[in-house]
Formats: structure tokens, C-alpha cells, sequence
């Protein structure tokens, strides 16, 4: 069964700071590897895509690697700052049907960030 | 350009009764799906479409029911609305299908329900 583990739950940093955000699967049957970004009350903001054959993507201050092998994504946030506070969420669209459905995609539990100014 | 858009924001049911969400989309869009968003749980897929007229399960489609009879038109219905359908419901679209390698989804901004 595809498990998607984000570490930390919550991470509180001063403005400036390089981040990292973790998100590991348990599976490497996927397609691809989405990184989102949540604002309270608010839908969700699709911020990097990673095909499977990628090893990273890049936007702006935000750079996304993917370690299909062994599991792994982590987003990078460069030079922190007030606005990047919400919560990220990471997500893997499994290979094939998974759990009788061709449409999953499979979230993890998100990292809240909050940058202090 | 809207995006995905969602009616109701807010709605508060009581046990047995029955409603209907609705999720726009002005992108062509040929994919939409439906989440729900549960505290500790993350995000889980309750049913999607590939196209105008058809549906398929996710992966908690029970109590649920869906309709595309337009293609940028998405309609999630709870015929008896049950305390465990209290979430938050996400609606999503993508231009290209599910299975594919290269699979962007577009989030609405969420309905809020309770069920009391």
C-alpha cells in the first residue's frame, strides 16, 4: 500500500532562512510527484510537478527533487519570507490502478510552515 | 480566467438530508475529480471523470454519488448525509487524464460541510 510520510508536522523558521520540506513513499511505482501548497480556508495551489524520469524541478525560489529509488522528495524554499507561511503538501500518482481506482492521487499529511518576520 | 470554482463555500446538514455540490471549471479541462480533506487523514479522492458523461470510483466513493452532463461541470451529491461526511471537499480538474506521466491538478477553493 502507497504511504506518503511528510516530516516535519510543523517547522517555524525566521525570515531569510533556507528550508527544506521532506516527503517520503513507500512505493516507487509512480508516475509523477506533486508538491502543493495550502493557504487556510483555502483551496489548494499546485506548485512544482516531478515526472517520475526527472530528479528535479524548479520555480522561482522553490526547487523540488525527487529520488524515485529510494522514496524521497524535498522541496527547497530559498531566502524564506512571511508570505511562504501555509501548509505544503506533497502527493505521488501511483502506477497503474491503484486501489481499484486509475485516478488516485496519494497525499501526505502536509508540513505547516510558518515564517516569523 | 476563474479556474475551478465551488458552490457552496459553507453548508451545515442535519443527519438524512440531502445536497449537492457544485465544481466549475473555465480551463477545458477534460479530468475533474472529487477530494475530501479530513484532519489526520490528508487528502483522498471520492470520486473523478474522464470526460462528459462518465464517472469512476476513487478511493472512498460510499454515500456518495456524482454527475458530469457538461464537461466543464462537476456535481457531487449525498443523498443521506451521515455525521462521518462532515469535511472538508475539495474539487480538482487537469488537462491531461489521471494515468498519465504528466498529471497537473487545479484545486478549488473547498466546500466546508457538517453534518450534525
Amino acid at each position: 500500500k502507497q504511504e506518503v510520510t511528510q516530516i516535519p508536522a510543523a517547522l517555524s523558521v525566521p525570515e531569510g532562512e533556507n528550508l527544506v520540506l521532506n516527503c517520503s513513499f513507500t512505493d516507487s511505482a509512480i508516475y509523477n510527484l506533486q508538491w502543493f501548497r495550502q493557504d487556510p480556508g483555502k483551496g489548494l495551489t499546485s506548485l512544482l510537478l516531478i515526472q517520475s524520469s526527472q530528479r528535479e524541478q524548479t520555480s522561482g525560489r522553490l526547487n523540488a527533487s525527487l529520488d524515485k529509488s529510494s522514496g524521497r522528495s524535498t522541496l527547497y524554499i530559498a531566502a524564506s519570507q512571511p508570505g511562504d507561511s501555509a501548509t505544503y503538501l506533497c502527493a505521488v500518482r501511483p502506477e497503474g490502478n491503484y486501489g481499484g481506482s486509475q485516478g488516485n492521487l496519494i497525499f501526505g499529511k502536509g508540513t505547516k510552515l510558518s515564517v516569523k518576520p | 480566467n476563474a479556474g475551478v470554482t465551488q458552490t457552496p463555500k459553507f453548508r451545515v446538514l442535519k443527519t438524512g438530508q440531502s445536497m449537492t455540490l457544485l465544481c466549475a471549471q473555465d480551463m477545458n479541462h477534460e479530468y475533474m475529480y472529487w477530494y475530501r480533506q479530513d484532519p489526520g487523514m490528508g487528502l483522498r479522492l471520492i470520486h473523478y471523470s474522464v470526460g462528459e458523461g462518465t464517472t469512476a470510483k476513487g478511493e472512498v466513493p460510499d454515500g456518495y454519488n456524482v454527475s458530469r452532463l457538461k464537461k466543464q461541470n462537476f456535481l457531487l451529491g449525498l443523498e443521506s448525509a451521515a455525521p462521518s461526511q462532515t469535511s472538508v471537499y475539495f474539487c480538482a480538474s487537469s488537462y491531461s487524464p489521471p494515468w498519465g506521466v504528466y498529471n497537473e491538478q487545479f484545486f478549488g477553493p473547498g466546500t466546508r460541510l457538517t453534518v450534525l
